[in-house]
């Protein structure tokens, strides 16, 4: 099986911009979750789409925001950048609830400038 | 606030000898842990889980111990090979939702 697999890998933008990041879970897999990554901070929980509906949300301000689409294929939108948003944007599938194993891409890395 | 803490950002350990890495967290409803490794430019991969029902589980090398009543996990690598270098994050799950939090990660390096 393809692993997850995030588009682009690497993105620099200037602040106020917005920015879209792309991720294709496994095959079959139904839960696709994002994590902010930055120095010092580990892993940030943003949310979590299951079966094209927001199941869980993080802590972020709704710049934040993101969908799912029917074939499980998850987009994560970035409104209005700042400098604070660069980070390693990383999303993890896993088969049907979320608490099962993730499988992690190898993120997007975001430079806002 | 971090739910899910690594207090040691970085780990050094001789190549044959065990490594320790440690994981605290304060949400006493966390009863699903997890450990993931990341190499650089890569996303973390599962390493190793435990249910709160246990305070041991073993995978190879990999030994994932839990004390609850001290919030407190480790994760005991022996022995451990240059190849274990990476980052090691913990990750807790709640019994009231489908998220995980993670820890800032420990970065180990095992010296040959």
């Amino acid at each position: 099986k393809a692993g997850v697999t995030q588009t682009p890998r690497y993105l620099i933008k200037t602040r106020g911009q917005q920015v879209t990041l792309s991720c294709s879970p496994i095959s079959g897999h139904r839960s696709v979750s994002w994590y902010q990554q930055t120095p010092g901070q580990g892993l940030q929980f943003l949310f979590e789409y299951f079966s094209e509906t927001q199941r869980n949300k993080g802590n972020f301000p709704g710049r934040f925001s993101g969908r799912q689409f029917s074939n499980s294929r998850s987009e994560m939108n970035v409104s209005t950048l700042e400098l604070g948003d660069s980070a390693l944007y990383l999303c993890a599938s896993s088969s049907d609830s979320s608490r099962d194993t993730q499988y992690f891409g190898p993120g997007t890395r975001l430079t806002v400038l | 606030d971090q739910q899910v803490k690594q207090n040691s950002p970085s780990l050094s350990v001789q190549e044959g000898r065990i490594s320790i890495l440690n994981c605290d967290y304060t949400n006493s409803m966390f009863d699903y842990f997890l450990w993931y490794k990341k190499y650089p430019a890569e996303g973390p991969t599962f390493l190793i889980s435990i249910s709160s029902i246990k305070d041991k589980n073993e995978d190879g090398r990999f030994t994932v111990f839990l004390n609850k009543s001290a919030k407190h996990l480790s994760l005991h690598i022996v022995p451990s090979q240059p190849g274990d270098s990476a980052v090691y994050f913990c990750a807790a799950s709640p019994n009231t939702g489908n998220q995980f939090y993670f820890g800032t990660g420990t970065s180990l390096t095992v010296i040959p």
